[in-house]
């Protein structure tokens, strides 16, 4: 069965800490991959998606993401954290199945 | 990209009642879908409304229960009928554009059932 798992449900750093969500996938066939942020208050955006090419793909606000097809694995991550950053981080895929996401990971970030 | 209008943006309602929420795009969109974030957990889709023809559901989800309306290319509705506190929910309206692959979604609505 299609699934996500993202293993870390809350996260809290100080700002400046370096982050790394972890996102594991389930999913037969060719694979688009997304992480979405929802700020507070706002609706979900898109922090950055694969579908092809460089596994080693770049976002938005300083965000990366490595795709590594053996480990079923998108990781998300930013090497110096700020306070904005807070926020519920989703990660998703789709194909040729509709989009299946995982439970999200709230990010908190200390100033 | 596209801008989504969701209404209302959250509501608290009695059980047994209905609730309708609408979603407004900014552009004309083929297929619009409907999801529910229960809380704690992921985004779960509820089904997919295409313009001139019925929604279509994902197991779990039946016609009755979620009635949908897509009169048009920018427009859909999504009811959430005989409601019980188990409806407690985000639902979120999203739409996919011809020729990318992301999707984009509305601000939600947070339904609260008593």
């Amino acid at each position: 069965a299609q699934s996500v798992s993202q293993h870390n449900h809350h996260v809290i750093l100080s700002e400046a800490a370096s982050l790394e969500l972890g996102c594991n996938y389930s999913y037969g066939g060719t694979v688009n991959l997304f992480w979405y942020v929802q700020y507070p208050g706002q609706h979900l955006q898109l922090l950055l998606k694969y579908f092809s090419g460089d596994p080693l793909v770049k976002g938005i606000k300083g965000f990366e993401a490595e795709f590594i097809k053996s480990k079923f694995s998108f990781n998300l991550r930013k090497p110096s954290v700020q306070w904005s950053d807070t926020a519920e981080y989703f990660c998703a895929v789709s194909g040729t199945y509709k989009y299946i996401f995982g439970t999200g990971t709230r990010l908190k970030v200390l100033a | 990209s596209a801008v989504i209008s969701q209404k209302p943006s959250r509501d608290i309602c009695q059980r047994g009642t209905s609730l309708t929420i609408q979603c407004q795009v900014d552009s004309q969109v083929t297929m619009m879908f409907w999801y529910r974030q229960q809380p704690g957990q992921s985004l779960t889709l509820i089904a997919t409304a295409n313009q001139g023809s019925e929604a279509t559901y994902e197991s779990g989800f039946v016609i009755d229960k979620f009635p949908i309306s897509r009169p048009n290319l920018t427009f859909s509705t999504l009811t959430v009928s005989n409601m019980s506190p188990e409806d407690s929910s985000i639902y979120l309206c999203s739409v996919e554009l011809e020729g990318r692959t992301e999707a984009f979604f509305g601000q939600g609505t947070r339904l609260t059932v008593v």
